[in-house]
């Protein structure tokens, strides 16, 4: 079974800032793959980015990257120039048996962002 | 808009009754997953289909709830004898081994249930 644990509730940074979400997983799978998503208020799960456990180059995309550490199991997303629409919660998740499985997330990570 | 979609977006109904949901995933994806949110946590995984194969169901998956994916495409889910504490938003995701970001699951807008 894999389990997922986000330590931090809530988290605010000032527009422009970066920020980073800490994210824990422990897995027994050999080949997974790790997410975070962003769900805005009342608003549908959307992809922020995904990092495949075999790649030790940590994923990237725009103003988004990880900080993948597989032997510490660690899986931190940075957002860099925090905008306004940043404003959500976020979810690590992750999935074992080549990516087929249903996905496991941590509890989330609510993010304010201070105008 | 090619994204997976979900019908109702909302349902309230009286404790006892059945209700059912459909989701429509992305076109192209194989596999679609259904899942359940309860407030202030992450979603938990119930099922998934490949085709219209179901592989995988969750222990939260209780024998009043059932899912099927006839054809393929859409997929339903009916929860029988509806109880107060089946209150949710369920979510559906789709996802494809080949298409666009492999493995990656899309998420639908969910179907908010209360239970009354």
């Amino acid at each position: 079974a894999q389990t997922v644990t986000q330590s931090q509730p809530e988290m605010s940074v000032q527009e422009a800032e970066t920020v980073t979400l800490s994210c824990t997983y422990d897995t027994s799978e050999s080949d997974y793959y790790l997410f975070w998503y962003k769900q805005p208020p009342s608003r549908q799960m959307i992809l922020v980015i995904r990092q495949e456990a075999y790649k030790q180059q940590n994923a990237t995309e725009n103003r988004f990257s990880v900080n993948f550490q597989k032997a510490a199991k660690s899986f931190s997303l940075k957002i860099s120039d925090s905008q306004l629409g940043d404003a959500a919660m976020y979810f690590c998740a992750a999935t074992g048996g080549g990516g087929a499985d249903g996905l496991t997330f941590g509890k989330g990570t609510h993010l304010i962002i201070q105008p | 808009d090619t994204g997976v979609s979900q019908d109702p977006r909302h349902k309230i109904t009286k404790r006892g009754q059945n209700v059912t949901f459909r989701c429509d995933p992305i076109s192209e994806h194989n596999r679609l997953y259904w899942y359940r949110q309860t407030l202030g946590q992450g979603p938990e995984f119930l099922t998934y289909f490949q085709n219209e194969a179901q592989l995988e169901k969750s222990r939260l998956l209780s024998d009043r709830f059932s899912a099927e994916r006839p054809k393929g495409s859409f997929s339903t889910l009916e929860i029988q004898r509806t109880e107060q504490g089946d209150s949710a938003m369920y979510l559906c995701a789709s996802s494809s081994r080949l298409a666009g970001n492999p493995d990656t699951q899309y998420f639908g807008p969910g179907t908010r249930l209360t239970v009354l």
